[in-house]
């Protein structure tokens, strides 16, 4: 199919890691991205890896690849209250004529609790 | 450098008026898109404006429609709203030449109809 998936809600203890998944779905796409969604505000973008790649490291964030698989996933270590959030995975694929097609995820609810 | 900015925040129409929302992306971003973020439906691609040309289209009917200056500022219209057309509406703005595509977000326009 053409959905990007993620499971809908995560919960942990602060403190401890995170681990948030995501099965994208063309394997042309270039590059993988994590964005962060706070209530009532927009995307921001958290980390992105290029397909060539097996692993990403950016402080907290651990980004893991799975090609063979589709799947992708973000660590966070010691996840922090504040780090609850709405977190979603998107893909990018080229297209015909130099464009490009993003593919948002479902999005992963991220509860972190005190 | 100023981020991506979308005015208004919030409105509130009736069926069948038509919107205009409108977004001036962060300085020297030439790209700018538009998303629909509703619970049920996720994020969804509207369109993509670059150099003031739509260059990528989702799949939404021909009531929602855009344009961009040659500032790079970009307004979206909805004719004869829906219930359904009830949503946060984001814009995204990226720089051009990046394949990486990194796309930086507003904090939307939250849009009610009743």
């Amino acid at each position: 199919g053409e959905d990007v998936e993620q499971s809908l809600f995560l919960s942990v203890r602060e403190g401890d890691s995170s681990v948030i998944n995501c099965t994208y779905t063309d394997s042309s796409s270039t590059y993988l991205y994590w964005y962060k969604q706070e209530p009532g505000a927009g995307l921001q973008l958290l980390t992105y890896i290029f397909s060539n790649m097996d692993m990403k490291q950016d402080q907290r964030l651990t980004v893991l690849l799975n090609k063979k698989d589709k799947h992708l996933s973000l660590r966070i270590a010691d996840t922090q209250t504040g780090d609850s959030a709405i977190y979603f995975c998107a893909e990018i694929t080229p297209r015909s004529g130099g464009y490009q097609k993003v593919t948002f995820g479902t999005g992963t609810k991220l509860q972190v609790i005190p | 450098k100023a981020g991506v900015t979308q005015t208004p925040r919030y409105l509130i129409k009736t069926r069948g008026q038509q919107v205009t929302l409108s977004c001036s992306p962060i300085s020297g971003h030439r790209s700018v898109s538009w998303y629909q973020q509703t619970p049920g439906q996720g994020l969804q691609f509207l369109f993509e404006y670059f150099s003031e040309t739509q260059r990528n289209k989702g799949n939404f009917p021909g009531r929602f429609s855009g344009r961009q200056f040659s500032n790079s500022r970009s307004e979206m219209n909805v004719s004869t709203l829906e219930l359904g057309d009830s949503a946060l509406y984001l814009c995204a703005s990226s720089a051009p030449g990046r394949s990486s595509y990194e796309q930086y977000f507003g904090p939307g326009t939250r849009l009610t109809v009743t």
